[in-house]
């Protein structure tokens, strides 16, 4: 596609029911970010997808988030049991190959969560 | 963890002025990117700059960067309404073969007309 693309926008959501974001990267890059932004605050790094594989998962904050990644394509990031603290924008990004140091990460919108 | 880290955490200039963001880091870094992220919008890369280069310039964008201080500053010149904007910097960390950017908490920047 001509950008990443992310879904819902928004949602809105009680305490202890389980969401889904949804990512749809760049057509042909090979490696997709998604990172959690607080209100005011700078990003903090969740997961990041080499393919389909995750290599590095080390900023999930636990054991409720979880993501996956199929075909190489769209992610779903998946939050078990919301809790208020979740409350972020996630941000989607994808680049090209993940494997150069100069490489441009392209951002989507981000979906706003807000957990109720 | 944030490695990078902004100041002023928030600017008020007027339409005309130039406008100065400092971003300072802790570890060594391989290169250091500034990010715009306009309200409502998502994050656009703005300008790269390696380890081994001390200043960049792009369009009314110039950044400067220290290694011996750590640290790399933005200045907008002749701000306009439209760069009302938090700007980020973020370093690189390589993990492996791959590597994934550090953010600092940007710098919430109003430009008044």
């Amino acid at each position: 596609g001509a950008g990443v693309s992310q879904s819902p926008s928004n949602k809105v959501t009680e305490k202890g029911k389980d969401v889904e974001l949804r990512c749809d990267p760049i057509s042909g890059h090979t490696a997709l970010y998604w990172y959690r932004q607080s209100l005011g605050q700078g990003l903090e790094f969740l997961i990041y997808f080499q393919g389909n594989s995750a290599p590095d998962k080390s900023g999930l904050p636990s054991d409720r988030f979880s993501a996956e990644r199929t075909g190489g394509s769209v992610s779903t990031l998946t939050i078990q049991r919301t809790q208020q603290e979740d409350s972020a924008v996630y941000l989607c990004a994808s680049s090209f190959s993940g494997t150069s140091w100069e490489e441009t990460q392209y951002f989507g919108p981000g979906t706003r969560l807000l957990v109720l | 963890s944030q490695q990078g880290e902004e100041d002023p955490q928030a600017l008020s200039i007027q339409e005309g002025e130039n406008a100065t963001m400092n971003c300072s880091y802790k570890t060594s870094i391989n290169n250091l990117q500034w990010y715009r992220q306009n309200s409502g919008r998502g994050l656009v890369h703005l300008i790269l700059i390696r380890s081994n280069e001390r200043e960049k310039h792009s369009g009314r964008l110039r950044v400067t960067l220290d290694t011996s201080k750590k640290s790399s500053s933005l200045l907008i010149t002749a701000s306009r309404a439209a760069d009302t904007a938090s700007y980020f910097c973020a370093t690189v960390r390589v993990m492996d073969s791959n590597y994934q950017l550090i953010w600092g908490a940007g710098t919430k920047l109003i430009i008044k007309p």
